[in-house]
């Protein structure tokens, strides 16, 4: 069975203080993301990552930094954390290109910042 | 515009009725994928529709892609407890169609 794993299951963590999520593949795939999830607002795409190394801006962006230093970690990093990311945070793998392809969730982060 | 529309947000069913739950677009899709998300966990794909009229079925759960690519709907046969969740359409985006997009879901609680 294909896991991703998430560092943490619930996370508090205080307004300004760096905080740093971590994801776990364990199926070789080259292509990793991160999401987050809010009610009323459903799954929205922070950043993705089709290689080592290579990383490209989601839909979310801003506040959000992501490094991939090895094929199965990508790492999601929030440089000085802000109340307005409060929120579900799912990091999610796929082997193949195309969004076909069977994409599989960790099993989230939920990070309150106080 | 939300590129995609689930209806009902909300659904409260007692064991043993049946449901249809909605994803609706204004744009056509080359293919459309149902996840279902249990509380605490992160979403799980159930299906992939690439073929208009296509129909899937998946023990009691029936997924239907629309003639014309731009809707889909699960329709769900004598619901059960374990069902409940919130249940996600999502549509390939962006350039070669690599990421995905989801809708806001559908959030189905079948009580006992």
């Amino acid at each position: 069975d294909v896991k991703v794993t998430q560092s943490s299951r619930y996370l508090v963590k205080r307004t300004g203080e760096k905080v740093f999520l971590e994801c776990v593949q364990d199926m070789d795939h080259e292509n990793m993301f991160w999401y987050r999830q809010d009610p009323g607002l459903g799954l929205r795409l922070i950043y993705f990552s089709y290689d080592v190394k290579m990383k490209e801006k989601g839909d979310i962006p801003e506040g959000y930094s992501v490094s991939r230093e090895k094929k199965e970690r990508f790492s999601l990093i929030l440089e000085s954390a802000s109340t307005n990311q409060t929120s579900m945070y799912l990091c999610a793998s796929r082997g193949g290109r195309d969004s076909t392809d069977t994409q599989y969730f960790g099993p989230g982060t939920r990070l309150t910042v106080l | 515009t939300q590129l995609l529309e689930q209806s009902p947000q909300f659904l409260s069913i007692q064991e043993g009725e049946n449901l249809t739950v909605y994803c609706n677009s204004s744009s056509v899709f080359s293919s459309l994928q149902w996840y279902r998300q249990e509380p605490g966990e992160g979403p799980v794909l159930l299906v992939t529709v690439v073929t208009g009229g296509e129909v899937k079925k998946l023990k009691r759960l029936t997924f239907q892609f629309g003639d014309a690519r731009k809707d889909s709907s699960l329709h769900i046969t004598a619901a059960q407890p374990g069902d409940t969740g919130l249940y996600l359409c999502a549509v390939g985006s962006g350039g070669s169609n690599y990421k995905l997009t989801f809708g806001k879901g559908t959030l189905l609680t079948v009580n006992p």
